[in-house]
């Protein structure tokens, strides 16, 4: 089967920069994807990595090392608006996707 | 909006009738996910299609549910037969085939049972 682990709540201030990590379990592993949601709307689509390394766009981030089976978003710059719910998601036998429970990301003038 | 809707946005049903979700989604994602999400939880897999196929089916999905895309294009999920614990958020999103990992999701179906 496949597992993800998240940390459940994270708080910052405006401003500052922080890191939501995600471990995994899984066979058949393609890549790991990040999703937003805020309260009452759908998942959107952040970062997506499908090799090991950095991938930057704008003010996030996204990490992966595979041998380490182990990932993290970085959210820079925290804005009120980035207070949410943060999803990674592990992507396996090419065209299945495993959603964690999620991280509420609660920003803070 | 990314362009994906779904329809209606709530719907409550007693228990043991049936329930018809429709997902348009964006006209050139030839891909179709639909994924259901309980409060506090990520979206969980139900069911897929590459154009008008179904490609795959969780396991855990029970039998009361199917699911078609008859043209490649728009997709129904219906429930039959509905319980208690089928109450949870439907959301359904499109894909390109190349790019299945940016998945664009539709705002939702709340499904209530009573």
């Amino acid at each position: 089967g496949q597992s993800l682990e998240q940390p459940s709540e994270v708080t910052a201030v405006e401003g500052a920069i922080v890191q939501i990590n995600c471990t995994y379990q899984t066979s058949g592993f393609y890549g790991l994807s990040w999703y937003q949601q805020h309260d009452g709307g759908a998942p959107t689509f952040l970062s997506y990595n499908g090799l090991d390394g950095l991938e930057e766009t704008g003010r996030f981030s996204s990490f992966l090392s595979r041998s380490d089976s182990y990932g993290y978003l970085l959210l820079q710059e925290l804005q009120m608006k980035d207070s949410a719910s943060y999803f990674c998601a592990v992507q396996y036998n090419f065209n299945k996707f495993y959603f964690g429970s999620g991280t509420k990301l609660n920003v803070k003038p | 909006d990314t362009g994906v809707s779904q329809d209606p946005r709530h719907k409550i049903t007693k228990r043991g009738q049936n329930v018809t979700f429709r997902c348009d989604p964006i006209s050139e994602h030839n891909r179709l996910y639909w994924y259901r999400q309980t409060l506090g939880q990520g979206p969980e897999f139900l069911t897929y299609f590459q154009n008008e196929a179904q490609l795959e089916k969780s396991r855990l999905l029970s039998d009361r549910f199917s699911a078609e895309r008859p043209k490649g294009s728009f997709s129904t999920l219906e429930i039959q037969r509905t319980e208690q614990g089928d109450s949870a958020m439907y959301l359904c999103a499109s894909t390109l085939r190349d790019r299945d990992y940016e998945q664009y999701f539709g705002p939702g179906t709340r499904l209530t049972v009573t």
